[in-house]
């Protein structure tokens, strides 16, 4: 069983709508990272959470430590948008940033 | 916004042939990451790097593999005999402090042939 799993592996959405994708992990962590790798592979990290949710711009990413739960939300979803999105988690008393990834979800906005 | 570098953005080897790859932190950050993506899989974690030493490695990290930081600007990564199952997307990583943002280069796509 994957330690850090996500869903859906694929999405695809029209231009304006709500989008959310799930991560769920099985470890105690100190911190989840959202990241994104837009198709020519560079990786961007959008969030970094311990608790609660954070906010920029059209991204909401939202934590529930006691549920082990992740969830990443894009309102009023771009073309621009489509990319893989990835979570990966931080491990208790793992070096920093010794990240467990998981598998990301392939999101299409469709203009 | 500032930028890790990396290079090259593609490199083709033989097996057995070593490989260096070449990265430049942001300047003022001090903890330094490579990671790999193999082609349809996941990012895996193969080595953090502070204060000059390797403060955590994973278990792919093993004698082929060496990193180092030889000037206080660039951050390596040796591969001494490559294998095929070495092909794959590179990717450093860096932060200023612990808890901070982490920046990716570009990643470089190795081949082993």
């Amino acid at each position: 069983k994957n330690e850090v799993e996500q869903s859906p592996q694929n999405l695809t959405a029209q231009e304006g709508e709500f989008i959310t994708i799930n991560c769920s992990y099985s470890v105690g962590i100190s911190a989840l990272h959202w990241l994104q790798q837009h198709p020519g592979g560079g990786i961007v990290s959008l969030f970094m959470l311990s608790s609660g949710k954070k906010k920029h711009g059209r991204l909401i990413a939202t934590i529930n430590i006691q549920e082990k739960h992740s969830s990443l939300h894009i309102t009023a979803s771009h073309p621009r948008d489509s990319a893989v999105y990835i979570c990966a988690a931080h491990p208790y008393g793992g070096a920093t940033n010794k990240l467990i990834f998981g598998t990301g979800t392939l999101l299409a906005v469709q203009p | 916004e500032p930028e890790v570098t990396q290079t090259p953005s593609h490199q083709v080897t033989q097996m057995g042939q070593e490989v260096i790859l070449r990265c430049v932190p942001i300047s003022n950050h001090l903890y330094f990451y490579w990671y790999r993506q193999i082609l349809g899989q996941k990012v895996e974690f193969l080595v953090s790097f502070y204060n000059n030493e390797i403060s955590e490695k994973s278990e792919i990290f093993d004698d082929q593999f060496s990193v180092e930081r030889p000037d206080g600007s660039n951050f390596t990564l040796k591969i001494r005999s490559t294998k095929l199952e070495d092909s794959a997307m590179y990717f450093c990583a860096s932060i200023l402090r612990q808890g901070g943002k982490l920046f990716f280069g570009s990643g470089t796509q190795l081949s082993v042939l």
